[in-house]
């Protein structure tokens, strides 16, 4: 089993909607938790960076972390096509080490 | 820009030959990461220098891998003698303290 398993998608939504992108986790030793963007053939953008459990917002994205379920979410408020893109979750246990990834969600948002 | 930069953009290779990909971080940034990635999977870590020590490498990093990072700037990785199975796209990111921040990777195809 993997440690990071991120719902697999793909996911198709209408202009305006409200997306949610999940992952599960196994290792309780992860406190930071981080959410890319990854266009087709490059590399992942940093999106958001949450410590701990809490919401973390950003704009039209929200960052929720559960660290007694051992769930993270990424929601995106009135989501646009321009947020077409393949989202991945990452989890390290200290912010200096190593990061360990989900297989990632491809979004498409039609207008 | 001031973005972490990666070279080759692509390389194709025959099987058997060594390449070498180099990595220029974040000028700043004294954490320097590699990882590997294959279509529909997230990146898988390979591993990570803070300065110029290497402070921990993936079991993925068989003898045939070597990674240095002299000045604790730019950083190189090289395959020897590679095989079909290392085409991947082969990731690089620099971190400050929260975060990893990737380059647009080397894609490698070993023919």
């Amino acid at each position: 089993q993997k440690e990071v398993e991120q719902d697999p998608g793909p996911l198709s939504v209408p202009e305006g909607a409200i997306v949610s992108l999940n992952c599960t986790y196994s290792n309780s030793a992860f406190q930071y938790f981080m959410w890319y963007r990854q266009y087709s053939r490059k590399g992942p953008e940093l999106l958001m960076y949450t410590y701990s459990s809490g919401n973390k917002e950003d704009g039209r994205f929200t960052a929720q972390v559960d660290k007694s379920s051992k769930y993270i979410s990424l929601f995106i408020r009135d989501s646009q096509p321009s947020d077409s893109a393949t989202y991945v979750c990452a989890m390290t246990n200290h912010n200096a080490g190593k990061s360990t990834f989900g297989d990632g969600t491809t979004l498409t948002v039609k207008p | 820009d001031t973005g972490v930069s990666q070279n080759p953009r692509h390389k194709i290779t025959k099987r058997g030959q060594n390449v070498t990909f180099r990595c220029d971080p974040i000028s700043e940034h004294n954490r320097l990461y590699w990882y590997r990635q294959t279509l529909g999977q997230g990146p898988e870590f390979l591993t990570y220098f803070q300065n110029e020590a290497q402070l921990e490498k993936s079991r993925l990093l068989s003898d045939r891998f070597s990674a240095e990072r002299p000045k604790g700037s730019f950083s190189t990785l090289e395959i020897q003698r590679t095989e079909q199975g290392d085409s991947a796209m082969y990731l690089c990111a620099s971190s400050p303290m929260d975060g990893q921040f990737f380059g647009p990777g080397t894609r490698l195809t070993v023919l």
